[in-house]
């Protein structure tokens, strides 16, 4: 049972180009996030889900678009990369609003030089 | 606007010693309070959890503690463990509609030395 995957693990890219990580989970859970980590300032809450075809703004939804198109995947997008977005990007799911505990991918390591 | 404030950022604790990590919130709508653990290059993973209607919570070495009237909570690691190095993440969730988003504190790096 993989849980939740991340992909890639690591990218590099120039300011203003664009890219994709991609997040699927293979526990059937209906809720998947994504949140970003910055040192001293937690993880928050970037865009989540609550369903195949349904997205929603977290704390921090500038510059990052989303997708959930198939239950399994999240999608997440930089159309324009700034070296702000520079972060360890973490994916998660939840089976249910009233489940307690989120399971979290491995996370994408993203420098935007 | 940081809604879990979360302190020490870092801990330096000495094997079999007590690790204390502090939380407080604002939020009044908050009605679930967990601890995560994150070790270097993994995903965080669910530590401890607590209610607000508990005061206290313990499995094995880790205990959580909840003050609801002065909105803090904490975590204790007892006999700490050099395998305990790791980040540590406090957390609340909204009741209600919160499709169960999770608002984090900023960490606390705690390293326990043999």
């Amino acid at each position: 049972n993989a849980g939740v995957t991340q992909t890639p693990k690591f990218r590099v890219l120039k300011t203003g180009q664009s890219m994709t990580l991609l997040c699927a989970q293979d526990m059937n859970h209906e809720y998947m996030y994504w949140y970003r980590q910055d040192p001293g300032m937690g993880l928050r809450l970037i865009h989540y889900s609550v369903g195949e075809g349904t997205t929603a703004k977290g704390e921090v939804p500038d510059g990052y678009n989303v997708s959930r198109l198939k239950k399994q995947n999240f999608l997440l997008g930089l159309e324009s990369a700034a070296p702000s977005q520079t972060s360890v990007y973490f994916c998660a799911s939840s089976p249910f609003s009233g489940a307690n505990v989120l399971t979290f991918g491995a996370g994408s390591r993203l420098t935007v030089l | 606007q940081q809604q879990v404030k979360q302190s020490p950022q870092s801990l330096i604790v000495q094997k079999g010693g007590i690790s204390i990590i502090n939380c407080a919130y604002e939020n009044t709508a908050f009605d679930y309070f967990p601890w995560y653990q994150q070790f270097p290059g993994k995903g965080p993973a669910l530590l401890i959890a607590i209610r607000p209607d508990v005061s206290e919570k313990k499995e094995g070495r880790f205990t959580i503690s909840f003050n609801k009237s002065a909105k803090q909570f904490s975590l204790h690691i007892m006999d700490s463990q050099p395998g305990d190095s790791a980040t540590y993440f406090c957390a609340a969730r909204s009741g209600g509609t919160s499709y169960g988003k999770l608002t984090f504190g900023q960490g606390t790096i705690l390293t326990v030395h043999p």
